[in-house]
């Protein structure tokens, strides 16, 4: 289809295991951005790219978790060595690209659910 | 991590009614957004703001965008069964690098009657 297309939709490992979560764009949004949603919660902020440029990571919660989009296109957001706590809703979304004076909304996929066992 | 308030967080009515929640931020934000969120499925925007008193339609949903840029309401009006699901909203702001970052309120639960 034409959204934001995540896989998988939903990921169970063992605690101590590396998760990969990855994130096909809309097509020519060059925005990306990753959050994380607990249940009951609004999803919050983890990190952002422009093309391939990795603009914020301000928001990934410790440095088990990392975000790469080599080629400006599909993102994949890296959890290492996972606790329980990892445990939620990965989300992505795209946009058009964020720049000064021009927000463009962004467009969320259906999301990745991880379990941590 | 920081979060809007929203409020209610659930509300029970009837289809026909209006509905109005609301949303509050001790920060200034340059862009408001609602989305809805349904079972299985990830936010879906129903309204952008971008100026400061900007009162913005879609359909039977009305949203502004507060003259202090610190709030902002929505309104669904003569509710419907496909209304329901959870209404989020979220503030972005411009400057250094977060253009791109969301701030997202709790959620609001709206259930409709027939």
């Amino acid at each position: 289809g034409a959204g934001v297309s995540q896989s998988p939709r939903y990921k169970v490992t063992k605690r101590g295991q590396d998760v990969a979560l990855r994130c096909d764009p809309i097509s020519g949004h060059v925005s990306l951005y990753w959050y994380r949603q607990a249940l009951g919660q609004g999803p919050e902020f983890l990190t952002y790219f422009n093309y391939e440029a990795q603009q914020d990571k301000s928001g990934l919660p410790n440095d088990r978790f990392s975000a790469e989009r080599p080629e400006g296109s599909i993102s994949t957001l890296t959890i290492q060595r996972t606790e329980q706590r990892d445990s939620a809703m990965y989300r992505c979304a795209s946009s058009l690209r964020a720049r000064d004076y021009s927000n463009q909304p962004q467009h969320f996929g259906d999301g990745t659910r991880l379990s941590i066992l | 991590g920081q979060q809007l308030n929203q409020s209610p967080q659930s509300m029970f009515i009837q289809e026909g009614e209006d509905v109005s929640m609301n949303c509050t931020s001790s920060s200034i934000f340059n862009t408001w957004l609602w989305y809805k969120q349904e079972p299985g499925e990830g936010p879906v925007l129903l309204i952008a703001l971008y100026k400061a008193g900007e009162l913005t339609s879609n359909g039977r949903l009305t949203a502004q965008f507060g003259i202090t840029r610190k709030d902002s309401f929505l309104n669904i009006s003569a509710s419907i069964p496909s209304d329901v699901g959870i209404y989020f909203c979220a503030g972005q702001l411009i400057g250094g690098t977060s253009y791109g970052k969301l701030t997202f309120g709790q959620g609001t639960i709206l259930t409709v009657h027939p």
